[in-house]
């Protein structure tokens, strides 16, 4: 979706480096999702953020949603293969609990 | 609890044909979605239910037809296949914290 623009499209590093995702709107968030998907597999959830200036984690994954509330980025400290796959971003732009999605990026963990 | 099941995985279609895909949920959500989804182009939304007996459209709604007549089922309909519908189709169930996704069906038309 043209509404939501997710960068980099794919990502490849090297197992222990950092790196981060970006979900970029060009309208306000009312909620922004973090979905994980592995090929051929289901969408699992993440974490979720409403809050402008909100940060959440899980175990190395950070997620932050800036004041303004139209960019979320998604941070992986000290990346494993485990966390390789695609990950999406899903915006509610205030339509009712319909999610609008970003196009993925596919992220890539060398050992 | 079983979550949000899909039915069938995988199918093979003529164009021309028809066919359902099945969608249920042990959750108790009102609302349930169809997406589907093709390369570069994340999820985009077909149709969506807010409730047992309601549907409306989403992005891509033309050549699919669905039915919610019990709040735990969402039906998915091709009355018609065409090679563009050829995709990775992904069902999904809401509560008010997030959307809980299928395993997904992935047709291919002839």
């Amino acid at each position: 979706s043209q509404e939501l623009e997710q960068s980099p499209q794919s990502l490849i590093v090297q197992e222990g480096k950092n790196l981060t995702i970006n979900c970029t709107s060009s309208k306000t968030l009312y909620g922004l999702y973090w979905y994980k998907q592995k090929y051929g597999e289901g969408l699992i959830f993440l974490m979720m953020l409403q809050k402008g200036g909100e940060e959440k984690s899980h175990e190395k994954i950070t997620a932050k949603l800036d004041e303004k509330k139209q960019q979320s980025s998604l941070h992986i400290t000290a990346s494993q293969p485990s966390h390789a796959g695609i990950y999406l971003c899903g915006a509610d732009l205030g339509s009712a609990r319909q999610l609008t999605f970003g196009s993925g990026t596919q992220l890539t963990v060398l050992p | 609890n079983a979550g949000v099941t899909q039915t069938p995985k995988f199918r093979v279609l003529k164009t021309g044909q028809s066919m359902t895909l099945l969608c249920a949920q042990d959750m108790n959500h009102e609302y349930m979605y169809w997406y589907r989804q093709d390369p570069g182009m994340g999820l985009r939304l077909i149709h969506y239910s807010v409730g047992e007996g309601t549907t409306a459209k989403g992005e891509v709604p033309d050549g699919y037809n669905v039915s919610r007549l019990k709040k735990q089922n969402f039906l998915l309909g091709l009355e018609s296949a065409a090679p563009s519908q050829t995709s990775v189709y992904f069902c999904a169930s809401s509560s008010r914290e997030t959307q809980y996704f299928g395993p997904g069906t992935r047709l291919l038309v002839l």
